[in-house]
């Protein structure tokens, strides 16, 4: 159990477009979701935690406006990266907590974009 | 803060080595402990995780100890394989709040034949 999925595993975009990735549990009830962007070479870095069904709440540095969050079921988070720049590519995992606080995260498998 | 210090890489081991990752903690109270692999390409997968002072999480030959008294959790196998290969991060999230989840810098392991 606890198996959390990302769509696509990859993507290929110009710049100025938009691209959602979507973060999936698969077999449990997520109330809290989280992502995360990875630098090569580097470690995690939080960017935003959403709850389903309100705003997501973002870290320090983090853009709202550039990387929109949509929590709108228990089972379905989207990260969307409008007007994508070559800076915006990286790795995006996400991860899905069932309660938020109270149960360990499960991590998807990542989402490699790149920007050009 | 809550941090999370984890020995630099890259390591690289002959197949058979013994492999350690220091990995330290600063943070209040007791959090819980958590080694994750990452292979080229994915995302991570959690390896063996401890909750609470004196557990040793094991998992596939790796293990490591959760020691209270050092705020450590170094990650140990015994004998390590090629398919070992992997970048290894040390995580912990603070006590009661799963949502607070800080990360080492992460360790690559090469492990040759």
């Amino acid at each position: 159990g606890a198996v959390v999925s990302q769509h696509p595993s990859w993507v290929i975009c110009k710049s100025g477009t938009s691209v959602k990735i979507e973060c999936r549990s698969l077999d449990f009830q997520a109330t809290t979701m989280f992502w995360y962007r990875q630098f090569p070479k580097q470690s995690l870095m939080l960017m935003a935690t959403s709850n389903e069904g309100s705003k997501a709440t973002y870290e320090q540095g983090v853009e709202k406006d550039k990387f929109l969050i949509n929590h709108a079921s228990l089972t379905l988070s989207t990260l969307t990266v409008t007007s994508a720049h070559p800076e915006d590519s990286s790795f995006y995992i996400c991860s899905a907590s069932r309660l938020a606080g109270r149960y360990e995260q499960y991590f998807g498998p990542g989402t490699r974009l790149t920007v050009t | 803060g809550n941090s999370v210090t984890q020995m630099e890489g890259p390591v690289t081991l002959s197949e058979e080595a013994f492999l350690t990752i220091n990995c330290t903690y600063t943070a209040t109270g007791y959090p819980s402990l958590f080694w994750y692999v990452q292979y080229p390409g994915e995302g991570l997968q959690l390896l063996l995780k401890a909750t609470k002072a004196d557990d040793k999480g094991s998992n596939k030959g790796f293990e490591a100890t959760y020691r209270k008294e050092t705020t450590s959790f170094h990650l140990e196998k015994g004998s390590v394989q090629v398919s070992d290969s992997a970048v290894y991060f040390c995580a912990l999230s603070a006590q009661y709040n799963n949502n607070d989840m800080r990360f080492g810098a992460g360790t690559r392991l090469t492990v040759k034949p």
